[in-house]
């Protein structure tokens, strides 16, 4: 169980083009999701979490009118690179978590296999 | 800030070697500790976890100790097998601001 998908594994698009980075949680409702950058061989960076049915909440220097994220159902939740450009490529990584053991706690996140984004 | 600092890799060892992985980190408060494990192809899997000061988690026969003198939670497994190889993170999270804080990633090959 606690399985969480991402597709598509890797995309390859031009400059300027935006590009759809969906997040799903296939056995179970995720009441957060959070998406992730890996740049090579540094740490996960945390860009933002979203609960289902409002907005998302972005880290200090990530632009909200660049990477848009939609977390329309407990089940779905979509990364949105808008006019991506070569310093956007990178590898992203969503989680998603059940929130059941309440706030203050940590609540398990279960990671999706990740995309890679390579703009040209 | 809170940060994670683990050792670089890749670490490469012989199957039945003796495997330790350091982690180091930065934070106020009493964070919880965790590993996590990437197998090629997969996301993130949590490895084991331990929620405060000299707790050991252990998981797959793998072990790491919460030291809060050092602020280390290193990793060790006693015999590794081909099926270890695989990317290992190290993570903190702090239950002020809802959000785990990774380090770096080491990853391990084990050759039979």
């Amino acid at each position: 169980g606690a399985v969480v998908s991402q597709h598509p594994s890797r995309v390859i698009c031009k400059s300027g083009t935006s590009v759809k980075i969906e997040c799903r949680s296939l056995d179970f409702q995720a009441t957060t999701m959070f998406w992730y950058r890996q740049f090579p061989k540094k740490s996960l960076m945390l860009m933002a979490t979203s609960n289902e049915g409002s907005k998302a909440t972005y880290e200090q220097g990530v632009e909200k009118d660049k990477f848009l994220i939609n977390h329309a159902s407990l089940t779905l939740s979509t990364l949105t690179v808008t006019s991506a450009h070569p310093e956007d490529s990178s590898f992203y990584i969503c989680s998603a978590g059940t929130g059941l053991a309440g706030p203050g706690a940590y609540n398990e996140q279960f990671f999706g296999p990740g995309t890679r984004l390579t703009v040209l | 800030g809170d940060s994670v600092t683990q050792m670089e890799g890749p670490v490469t060892l012989s199957e039945e070697a003796f495997l330790t992985i350091n982690c180091t980190y930065t934070a106020t408060g009493y964070p919880s500790l965790f590993w996590y494990v990437q197998y090629p192809g997969e996301g993130l899997q949590l490895l084991l976890k331990a929620t405060k000061a000299d707790d050991k988690g252990s998981n797959k026969g793998f072990e790491a100790t919460y030291r809060k003198e050092t602020t280390s939670f290193h990793l060790e497994k006693g015999s590794v097998q081909v099926s270890d190889s695989a990317v290992y993170f190290c993570a903190l999270f702090k239950a002020a601001g809802n959000k785990l804080t990774f380090g770096g990633g080491t990853r391990v090959l084990v050759k039979p």
